[in-house]
């Protein structure tokens, strides 16, 4: 069972063009929902944690520009621009407490720059 | 500020080898510390993860060993197989953040 859903699953980005990024959550029991960037070497790096609807915040890191938006319970959103190099961005959901704690990723979107 | 360290980059053993990664940490206040693994066109999933209150981790072939005064960490592959091939994260987190990862290790095992 897929407890992420993210859209697109990958895209071109002409460079200096923005992308919208799309996350639902299935189940609302795991509410604490967070995007991470993986670079092309592989390296995967928090971006934000975001919990409740109306939660917005804005990150800039090498290569893109980030803004992040708590839409509903269920939705996650992220803006991508200025992007200059690729990557893939990842949205995860918080299951569990304590040894048992995890993350779950979706199955990413993948971008490169046109 | 890299908050994880993690070493070796690659690492390449033979089958039926004990593969070691390694990782350590800065803050203090990180008290669970998970590995996940990830292969290749796959999304990274949690392998195994250690809290402080033990030094220990065994689930069947992979072990986490904990130093707390070290502030270090590593996973222990016993009997590598091929299938075991992927990258490695080690990662670190506490209640009032998200686990922030280790620069990953590409584990190779050749049969």
């Amino acid at each position: 069972v897929t407890l992420l859903e993210q859209n697109p699953r990958w895209r071109l980005v002409p460079r200096g063009q923005a992308v919208n990024l799309r996350c639902i959550l299935k189940n609302s029991q795991y509410p604490w929902m967070s995007w991470y960037q993986q670079d092309l070497q592989k390296q995967l790096q928090w971006l934000f944690t975001l919990r409740s609807p109306g939660d917005k915040e804005v990150k800039s890191l090498p290569g893109a520009d980030y803004l992040a938006t708590r839409v509903t319970d269920t939705e996650l959103r992220l803006q991508v621009a200025n992007m200059s190099q690729g990557r893939t961005l990842y949205c995860t959901c918080r299951a569990g407490t304590g040894a048992n704690e995890r993350l779950f990723f979706g199955h990413g979107t993948k971008l490169s720059v046109l | 500020q890299q908050q994880v360290r993690q070493s070796p980059q690659s690492l390449t053993v033979w089958e039926g080898e004990t593969a070691i990664l390694n990782c350590s940490y800065e803050d203090s206040t990180f008290d669970y510390f998970p590995w996940y693994h990830q292969f290749p066109g796959e999304s990274p999933a949690l392998l195994i993860a250690i809290r402080p209150v033990s030094n220990k981790k065994e689930d069947g072939r992979f072990t986490i060993f904990f130093n707390k005064r070290e502030k270090k960490f590593s996973l222990h592959i016993a009997d590598s197989q091929p299938g075991d091939s992927a990258t490695y994260f080690c990662a670190a987190s506490d209640n009032n953040n998200a686990p922030r990862f280790g620069a990953g290790t590409k584990l190779s095992v050749k049969p």
